[in-house]
């Protein structure tokens, strides 16, 4: 069973646009959402999370934007740049300290064209 | 740190021939975790271990594969006999609560 429903698949953007990826989770016991980005022939690596406390979380150009209640979340990368371009999985977990078994998402492959 | 380090990179071997996949987590994390990346599944998660100890294997395809880690700096991801359908990119994961996962550079594997 897919838990975490991620789309679009891929997504091509203009440089300087905003890149918008959404997820949908079905756990509700899920308080745990990380964004990860894979670039070709390396592992994922941790780009932004988020607690269900809060709708709404900034790092640079990054923001994860969180609704509890529609069980939905996305990722809006502002004054997107070729150097984005690369596979974005959402995930998510529950939060404890027996080990944060993370539910990936399918996956979004990001294009920025110059 | 180095990072987790996963060995070797890439693998190529002939069908029925054993695999060994290795892993260095982060020192001082205490939870592991094996995935499997292909363009058709996605990345799926094979095993997990917290505290050395395998806590959740449903991932695990068959028997052929196997799993171990002996002590908090390494473990290894066995798959014996190998099969074509078994290629694929392996990660291999390391965590520490109430920090995220980090992942190694993986090993591509090829069975011809």
């Amino acid at each position: 069973q897919q838990q975490v429903k991620q789309s679009p698949q891929s997504l091509i953007v203009q440089k300087g646009g905003i890149s918008i990826i959404n997820c949908a989770y079905e756990n509700t016991a899920f308080d745990y959402f990380p964004w990860y980005q894979q670039f070709p022939g390396k592992g994922p690596a941790l780009l932004i999370a988020i607690r269900p406390d809060v709708s709404e979380k900034k790092e640079g150009r990054f923001t994860i934007s969180f609704n509890k209640s529609a069980k939905q979340f996305s990722l809006h990368i502002m004054d997107s740049q070729p150097g984005d371009s690369a596979t974005y999985f959402c995930a998510a977990s529950l939060y404890n300290n027996a080990g944060n078994m993370l539910t990936f998402g399918g996956g979004t492959r990001l294009m920025v064209k110059p | 740190d180095a990072g987790v380090i996963q060995s070797p990179r890439h693998e190529v071997t002939e069908m029925g021939q054993e695999v060994t996949l290795r892993c260095k987590p982060i020192s001082g994390h205490n939870s592991l975790f094996w995935y499997r990346q292909t363009m058709m599944r996605g990345l799926e998660l094979l095993i997990y271990f917290n505290n050395n100890v395998p806590i959740d294997d449903s991932g695990m395809p068959e028997d052929r594969f196997s799993a171990k880690m002996p002590n908090a700096s390494f473990s290894t991801l066995k798959i014996q006999p190998s099969e074509p359908r078994d290629s694929a990119v392996y990660f291999c994961a390391s965590s520490l609560y109430p920090y995220g996962y980090t992942f190694g550079s993986g090993t591509r594997l090829t069975v011809v």
